[in-house]
């Protein structure tokens, strides 16, 4: 069965970054692509910018060009997400979700939290 | 910048019929914007339930249906039932960039 498993919670102080991994398992890695979509706290979900895990190719969206990368380790599966230049309104918690038929399956989410 | 807007909240009765709705800034929605639908309760993770307009998943329950109406992207529930009230996003692909609704809080009353 498909699954994506997240790394565990993390706390960051403001000017830092933050590195969110992402564990493909139940279906070939590098078959499609990763997209990174995070969600403030009582707030909508956003969209962060997807990597091809085959090519490595990535689409950021224009709010978060020049912080984030995308980057993948193809040999155990796992994507990742780098935000720099954290502040407090990158709390939030972050998702993987796989696009294969849309956006199918999910990873449980990472909570990050930027605090002084 | 490209946004995506949602009935901010509905209210449906049980066994009732509702249709929730994905507008574009850039014009009409057709299906090259390949409109995805979701579903998220609270503490949850987002579920996919609706890809490329019209096409379920294979978890997607039966009185969940997608379209394009009025130029918009649609997500019609029938036959609703208390377990459905929840927040529901749309997305959109607009190339190589996406841009989700706002979201539609369902309540289910």
């Amino acid at each position: 069965q498909v699954q994506l498993v997240q790394s565990g919670a993390e706390v960051k102080k403001p000017g830092a970054s933050v590195k969110v991994s992402c564990k493909a398992s139940g279906y070939t890695f590098t078959n499609y692509d990763i997209n990174w979509v995070r969600q403030a706290t009582g707030q909508g979900l956003e969209w962060m910018g997807w990597m091809n895990p085959n090519s490595g190719t990535t689409d950021y969206a224009q709010n978060f060009q020049g912080r984030v990368t995308m980057t993948r380790n193809t040999s155990i599966s796992t994507a990742y997400m780098e935000l720099s230049s954290l502040r407090s309104e990158d709390t939030a918690v972050y998702y993987c979700a796989r696009d294969s038929y849309g956006l199918d399956y999910w990873g449980q989410g990472t909570l990050v939290t930027v605090s002084s | 910048q490209t946004v995506v807007t949602q009935e901010p909240s509905l209210t449906v009765s049980p066994g009732g019929t509702v249709t929730l709705t994905c507008a574009s800034s850039t014009g009409a929605v057709t299906s090259g914007y390949y409109p995805n639908w979701f579903q998220q309760k609270p503490g949850q993770a987002p579920r996919a339930l609706i890809y490329s307009t019209r096409n379920k998943h294979s978890w997607t329950p039966a009185r969940f249906s997608g379209s394009l109406l009025g130029g918009k992207a649609a997500l019609t529930l029938s036959g609703v039932q208390p377990e459905d009230e929840a927040e529901y996003y749309c997305l959109l692909y607009y190339g190589g960039a996406r841009v989700f609704g706002g979201g539609t809080k369902l309540t289910v009353l």
